[in-house]
């Protein structure tokens, strides 16, 4: 099992560009969930999903757009993006029913200059 | 509006000795915690967690408390060890339906031999 993979590692980006995060797991979790993560915060929620076709927004959905079409696929799309937006970006999923811990992926650090 | 705290940013230890993170929460419709750890350049991992209905979980050298009263919960490291010294990371569910977490800003542990 390879878990939560998150892709690309690192990314810069120049503020107007757009991009998309992928994020894939292969434990058949029905919940996923995008957070980012600023210098000395906690996790903020983007977005999250509690199975294919059927999405919700989070704390801070403000310039990003989700999809989930599969139950293993959940990528985050940034459009037009702003300085704001560089944080390091992490995917998460779980199980759901009763089973609330979250499976965290290695992150994608992204920088908008 | 901060609904889960963590107040001290730092905390050191030496090797051997108890470590202590605390938590500090203000919704009182939370009914699940969870403590996470994250390394530098990884993603969270699921540490420990305990349910409302419960005020002590342990699990080998990690023990958490929960206060309800207080709306405070701790994690107990018991011996540290140099390889603990990570960030530490609480979270809280909401009862009812939703999965989503709520983060603290997190504790960065520094455990020194």
């Amino acid at each position: 099992n390879a878990g939560v993979t998150q892709t690309p590692k690192f990314r810069i980006l120049k503020i107007g560009q757009s991009m998309t995060l992928q994020c894939a797991q292969d434990m058949n979790h029905n919940y996923m969930y995008w957070y980012r993560q600023d210098p000395g915060m906690g996790l903020k929620l983007i977005y999250y999903s509690v199975g294919a076709g059927i999405t919700d927004k989070g704390e801070v959905p403000n310039g990003y757009n989700v999809s989930r079409s599969t139950t293993e696929d959940f990528p985050l799309r940034l459009e037009l993006a702003a300085p704001s937006q560089t944080s390091v970006y992490f995917c998460a999923s779980s199980g759901g029913a009763l089973s609330y811990e979250q499976y965290f992926g290695p992150g994608t650090r992204l920088t908008v200059t | 509006d901060q609904q889960v705290k963590q107040n001290s940013p730092s905390l050191s230890v030496q090797e051997g000795r108890i470590s202590i993170l605390n938590c500090d929460y203000t919704n009182s419709m939370f009914d699940y915690f969870l403590w996470y750890k994250k390394y530098p350049a990884e993603g969270p991992t699921f540490l420990i967690s305990i349910s409302s209905i419960k005020d002590k979980n342990e699990d080998g050298r990690f023990t958490v408390f929960l206060n309800k009263s207080a709306k405070h919960l701790s994690l107990h490291i018991v011996p540290s060890q140099p390889g603990d010294s990570a960030v530490y990371f609480c979270a809280a569910k909401t009862q009812g339906g939703s999965e989503k977490l709520v983060f603290g800003k997190g504790t960065k542990l520094t455990v020194n031999p």
